[in-house]
C-alpha cells in the first residue's frame, strides 16, 4: 500500500493565478479529508468527501476555494485566484469508515508558497 | 468544541530520558487519538484510547485518559533522537486537531 499520495510537493506561485493541489486516497477508503496547516493557525479542515460527495465544506475559506472527487481515487483542491495569506502545507488524508474510532491516514502534503 | 489541546507547546529532552505531553478537551469523548508529525511529513496515527479505557500501551508509549478531567497525557519512554516530532491530539470528531507539542529529543 503506497499510501495517500499528494502532487506536487512544493508549489510556488504568483498571488493571481490558479494553484491546482491533488491526492490520491489509499484504495478502498471511502473517507477523504483535505486540511490546511500554518504555524498561527494549526491544522483547520477545509472540506470532507464520503464516497466521493462532498459532505461538509464548511471550512473552505472563501469562494476561492473549491475541491472535487471526480472518482474514488482522485481529488483536487483548487484555488483561484490564488493569494500570499493562502501559503501554508495542505494535506490530504483518507480513512476506512468514519468515526473517532477510525484512523485517519494522512498524505505528506504540498507547501504552497504564494508570493 | 471538541478540539484538544496540547501542552506543553515545546518540550527538549535528552536521549534516553522519559517525555509526557498532555492533551486537555471541553466536552465528553468516545474516543481520543494520538498523532506524531514528523518535520516536513504527514501526520502518522499512533495509538487510540476508548472512553471507557484509563490506560494504553504500545511499545513505548503509553497513554492515559482521565475523563473525569478531561484529560489524556502521552509518555514516550526511553526516549530516541528518531522520537524529534510534533504530537497532536484529535478527539471524537477528527475535524479538529491542537497545534501540537513539539518534542526535541537531543542526542
Amino acid at each position: 500500500d503506497a499510501g495517500v499520495i499528494q502532487s506536487p510537493r512544493h508549489e510556488v506561485t504568483e498571488m493571481g493565478q490558479e494553484v491546482t493541489l491533488r491526492c490520491k486516497p489509499i484504495s478502498g477508503h471511502d473517507y477523504l479529508f483535505w486540511y490546511r496547516q500554518t504555524m498561527m493557525r494549526g491544522l483547520e479542515l477545509l472540506i470532507y468527501f464520503n464516497n466521493n460527495v462532498p459532505i461538509d465544506d464548511s471550512g473552505m475559506p472563501e469562494d476561492r476555494f473549491s475541491a472535487k472527487m471526480p472518482n474514488a481515487s482522485f481529488s483536487t483542491l483548487k484555488i483561484q485566484p490564488s493569494e500570499p495569506r493562502d501559503s501554508a502545507v495542505y494535506f490530504c488524508a483518507s480513512s476506512l469508515g468514519f468515526g473517532s474510532n477510525t484512523p485517519l491516514h494522512f498524505g505528506n502534503g504540498t507547501r504552497l508558497t504564494v508570493t | 468544541s471538541q478540539q484538544g489541546e496540547e501542552d506543553p507547546q515545546a518540550l527538549s529532552i535528552q536521549e534516553g530520558e522519559n517525555a509526557t505531553m498532555n492533551c486537555s478537551y471541553k466536552t465528553s469523548i468516545n474516543n481520543l487519538q494520538w498523532y506524531r508529525q514528523n518535520s516536513g511529513r504527514g501526520l502518522v496515527h499512533l495509538i487510540l484510547i476508548r472512553s471507557n479505557e484509563r490506560e494504553k500501551h504500545s511499545g513505548r508509549l503509553r497513554v492515559t485518559l482521565d475523563t473525569s478531567k478531561k484529560s489524556s497525557s502521552l509518555l514516550i519512554t526511553a526516549s530516541r533522537a528518531a522520537d524529534t516530532a510534533s504530537y497532536f491530539c484529535a478527539t471524537d470528531s477528527l475535524f479538529y486537531f491542537g497545534t501540537g507539542t513539539s518534542l526535541t529529543v537531543i542526542p
